[in-house]
């Protein structure tokens, strides 16, 4: 059973650009969180996804940010119009219903040059 | 509102040595409560949760931790380091209805010398 699979690992976008970061959760895991983590700081929620719907964005800045977890496919957190304080690493986790607990997978490196 | 803090931003113990890692909370509800440790360029991964039950939690790789709810306290502890346990440890919560989202602490790096 693999793992929670980001990709890609590490992406570089130019200021104004769009960041689209993929996340396919373990198998039979239809939770999805994203979270970022800037550079020796922890990790601050973002959202909270179930298939087709959004259960929490209460972290999500309020402009060009965006996600979704549709029935097919992985689950895509967007960043239109990237800015050089959006470069951080971006990590996705998931669980199954019900479960306490979250896996984690290795995040996105995004760097905004 | 959910908060953890990490009060140690560094440990440095000796190998062989006993090391504990410091966390408190504040939740409103019941908290469930974890430990995760990154590796540079890594995701985190899972060590120990305490959800309810004994306080004395025991996790991976010799990893144990203490729930205290008067002290509202989870401090991380290993009876005796490795210098591969040197990595970034972070302390997470939850409530145990509502929100389901982690709220994480600021990270404490370990550092084990030989």
């Amino acid at each position: 059973n693999a793992g929670v699979m980001q990709n890609p690992r590490h992406l570089v976008r130019r200021r104004g650009q769009e960041a689209r970061l993929r996340c396919s959760p373990m198998k039979g895991h239809s939770h999805v969180y994203w979270y970022r983590q800037l550079p020796e700081e922890g990790l601050k929620f973002m959202v909270y996804l179930q298939k087709e719907n959004i259960i929490d964005e209460s972290g999500m800045p309020k402009e060009r940010f965006s996600a979704e977890f549709p029935k097919e496919g992985p689950s895509i957190l967007r960043i239109q119009q990237v800015v050089r304080g959006d470069s951080a690493a971006y990590f996705c986790a998931s669980s199954v219903p019900g479960n306490t607990e979250a896996f984690f997978g290795q995040g996105t490196r995004l760097t905004v040059v | 509102a959910q908060s953890v803090a990490q009060p140690e931003d560094q440990v440095n113990v000796a190998e062989g040595n006993p090391l504990t890692v410091k966390c408190t909370y504040s939740v409103s509800g019941n908290p469930y409560l974890f430990w995760y440790v990154q590796y540079p360029n890594r995701g985190l991964q899972f060590l120990l949760k305490y959800i309810t039950g004994d306080n004395l939690v025991k996790g991976s790789y010799g990893f144990e931790a203490e729930f205290n709810k008067s002290q509202t306290s989870f401090h991380l502890k290993k009876p005796s380091a490795l210098v591969s346990d040197s990595a970034l440890y972070f302390c997470a919560v939850r409530e145990d209805t509502g929100r389901r989202a982690l709220t994480f602490g600021s990270g404490t790096r370990l550092q084990v010398q030989p």
